[in-house]
């Protein structure tokens, strides 16, 4: 079993939709979470951190559940320059990457 | 405050050849890993230096791979000989605190033929 997977998408929405997707990770131990981006053929860049009590950051809305071991980000009010690669991040003192969702912002 | 800098950005080199990839964490962060990601899979990591000394270098494919972190500073990874397989991008990343978010460079192209 891979030590985070996510949902690869692609994910087609239109402006102004909202998006949400999931990832999941296996090492209930795991102690700090985290969503990067990831534009085509550039660096990740963080996007948000995941805090234990779920986290806003203007039209992005993290959430984390333990107990059923994921994490999850929602966009709101899904801009064009949206469209990239969302990474999910775990941390167990040796950062997992998942393979990506990929989210394509259509006008 | 500068980022995290790879040097080069780009290498294309023959199978058999050996090249070395440079890695300038932000100031201060005594973590500084490198990844690396071919075609079409996830980011995977390779290992982990907490100043100069190696914490875990588990994810090594194997000792072709050799890297180095003299005085804490800037980092190299050494590809000797270059495979095939080895083509992808390695990134490098720092972070102040083990649990903190990770910054990334660039990333280094590497393409061996």
């Amino acid at each position: 079993r891979k030590e985070v997977e996510q949902d690869p998408g692609p994910f087609n929405v239109p402006e102004g939709a909202t998006v949400a997707f999931n990832c999941t990770y296996s090492n209930s131990a795991s102690q700090s979470f985290f969503w990067y981006r990831q534009d085509c053929r550039k660096e990740p860049k963080l996007l948000m951190s995941v805090y234990s009590s779920g986290n806003e950051d203007g039209r992005f809305t993290a959430q984390l559940n333990r107990a059923s071991q994921y994490i999850s980000l929602l966009i709101r009010d899904s801009k064009l320059s949206d469209s990239a690669t969302y990474l999910c991040v775990v941390n167990d003192y040796k950062l997992s990457f998942g393979a990506g969702t990929t989210v394509t912002v259509r006008a | 405050e500068a980022g995290v800098t790879q040097f080069p950005s780009h290498s294309v080199i023959e199978k058999g050849q050996t090249v070395t990839l440079r890695c300038d964490p932000i100031s201060g962060h005594d973590n500084l890993y490198w990844y690396r990601r071919v075609m079409g899979k996830e980011i995977k990591f390779l290992l982990h230096f907490v100043k100069e000394s190696k914490q875990d270098e588990s994810g090594m494919p194997n000792n072709r791979f050799l890297a180095e972190r003299t005085g804490g500073t800037y980092s190299t990874l050494k590809v000797q000989p270059a495979e095939l397989e080895d083509s992808g991008v390695y990134f490098c990343a720092s972070s102040q605190s083990l649990d903190g978010p990770l910054h990334f460079g660039n990333g280094t192209r590497l393409t061996v033929t």
